[in-house]
């Protein structure tokens, strides 16, 4: 069946670096790819979105880039806070049913 | 600033015993989701609706678990017999397109 693998499961970073986090999807129907971030004991919340006939998003620090024809995308975040710190999840959608990626748990450190 | 909202935030239940999580969807909203979310297994979905029709409920084990929405304001996830390994979190999303906004979730704990 379809799925969506997530790289890398843990990644920490020092306070004001970079953080980048990959994904690839297994159903070429799928044309809508959001980002999750849950904090601890918190609900999933929308971070940033694409669409499959974008490339690159952008929203302040945060930006996401999708390849369709490798069915890759990647979240990246600049100038990391330790505000950042929780559990990413990126996830494919082909039509209404959404595939969620495993998660990647970001530590940020002060 | 419209939520989802679920009943109870947690449960903590024996074996064997019945138990029904309810959610009530944004106003507005056409689609709802039922997800279980573990540590081993991430998010799972579980089930949706549109228009309070199931549409997949291909996640879902069939034997001890319905999921039903008897009107536009309240969907609802029944386990029945639950059972150990039904200890989880479970949420409920809706959406109105594509964008899915996320309840805060029940807790389940079963003994």
């Amino acid at each position: 069946g379809e799925n969506v693998e997530q790289h890398p499961s843990t990644l920490s970073v020092q306070e004001g670096d970079s953080a980048v986090i990959k994904c690839t999807y297994s159903d070429s129907a799928s044309n809508y790819f959001p980002w999750y971030k849950q904090e601890l004991g918190k609900r999933p919340q929308l971070i940033i979105d694409i669409r499959s006939n974008v490339g690159e998003k952008k929203d302040q620090r945060i930006a996401v880039t999708l390849n369709k024809t490798a069915k890759h995308f990647s979240l990246h975040i600049t100038e990391t806070q330790p505000e950042d710190s929780a559990v990413y999840f990126c996830a494919a959608t082909s039509y209404d049913k959404v595939i969620f990626g495993p998660g990647t748990s970001l530590s940020v450190i002060p | 600033d419209a939520r989802v909202t679920q009943t109870p935030r947690d449960k903590v239940t024996e074996m064997g015993q019945e138990v029904t999580m309810r959610c009530q969807p944004i106003l507005g909203h056409n689609t709802v989701f039922w997800y279980r979310q573990t540590m081993m297994q991430g998010l799972e979905l579980l089930a949706y609706f549109r228009n309070r029709a199931p549409l997949d409920d291909s996640g879902m084990p069939k034997d001890r678990f319905s999921a039903e929405m008897p009107d536009a304001t309240l969907a609802t996830l029944k386990i029945q017999p639950s059972e150990p390994r039904d200890s989880a979190v479970y949420f409920c999303a809706s959406a109105s397109s594509v964008e899915q906004f996320f309840g805060p979730g029940t807790r389940l704990t079963v003994l």
